[in-house]
């Protein structure tokens, strides 16, 4: 079945690089996403990855994919105070139509100084 | 600008009373979802729609209930409010190749049934 894991929490120093790790079991999934959501907000596209990527860099996050392991990882470089939020990794497997994104349960990254 | 609202941000409201969270985007997307998400952080998809009149129930079965008449508007209705209904509910739209469809977030509506 679709599953996607990650772990909860993560806890950083002001500055260091942070690094969200996700594994999904379904190797037919297309994209692969990381949202975050703020304290009492929706949810934020932060980027994504097409499946026949390795790694995809947006300014300070940088996205790896492999697809033989079905790993996913967030890198977040200089981390600030502001990155504070949940992360939640996404895929969209081809039994839902590539319509249906099924999300992990969210990594909480503290920051402090 | 194209987005997604979600009305009202917060309710408190008793135990038995009819409620109605609205959510309505201007993207012109033809899918729509609903998430609860529990204090765990968890989403869990309650209900979809792929367009005007068809909707669908999702992974986790909920007493709410919706409607898609409109492409741009998508309600949730709870008959009888429960404290078990307490929660946080998230709207979402996609279908647009910019974001390689990605989902797009409304805002939330905090829900609390006392």
């Amino acid at each position: 079945g679709e599953d996607v894991e990650q772990s909860l929490f993560l806890s950083v120093r002001e500055g260091d690089s942070s690094v969200i790790n996700c594994t999904y079991t379904d190797s037919s999934s297309t994209y692969l996403y990381w949202y975050k959501q703020e304290p009492g907000a929706g949810l934020q596209l932060l980027t994504y990855i097409f499946s026949n990527m390795d790694m995809k860099q947006d300014q300070r996050l940088t996205v790896l994919l492999n697809k033989k392991d079905k790993h996913l990882s967030l890198r977040i470089a200089d981390t600030q105070t502001g990155d504070s939020a949940i992360y939640f990794c996404a895929e969209t497997p081809i039994s839902g139509g590539y319509n249906k994104l099924i999300f992990g349960a969210g990594t909480r990254l503290a920051v402090h100084p | 600008e194209a987005d997604i609202y979600q009305t009202p941000r917060y309710l408190v409201i008793g135990t038995g009373k009819k409620i109605t969270l609205e959510c309505s985007q201007t993207m012109g997307h033809d899918k729509m979802y609903w998430y609860q998400q529990d204090p765990g952080m968890e989403l869990h998809l309650i209900h979809y729609s792929y367009g005007v009149n068809s909707t669908e129930k999702g992974d986790l079965s909920s007493e709410s209930t919706v409607s898609r008449i409109r492409t741009e508007h998508f309600p949730l209705t709870l008959e009888s409010a429960r404290p078990s209904h307490t929660s946080q509910y998230l709207c979402a739209s996609s279908g647009d190749r910019q974001t390689n469809y990605g989902y797009t977030f409304g805002s939330g509506t905090r829900l609390t049934v006392v």
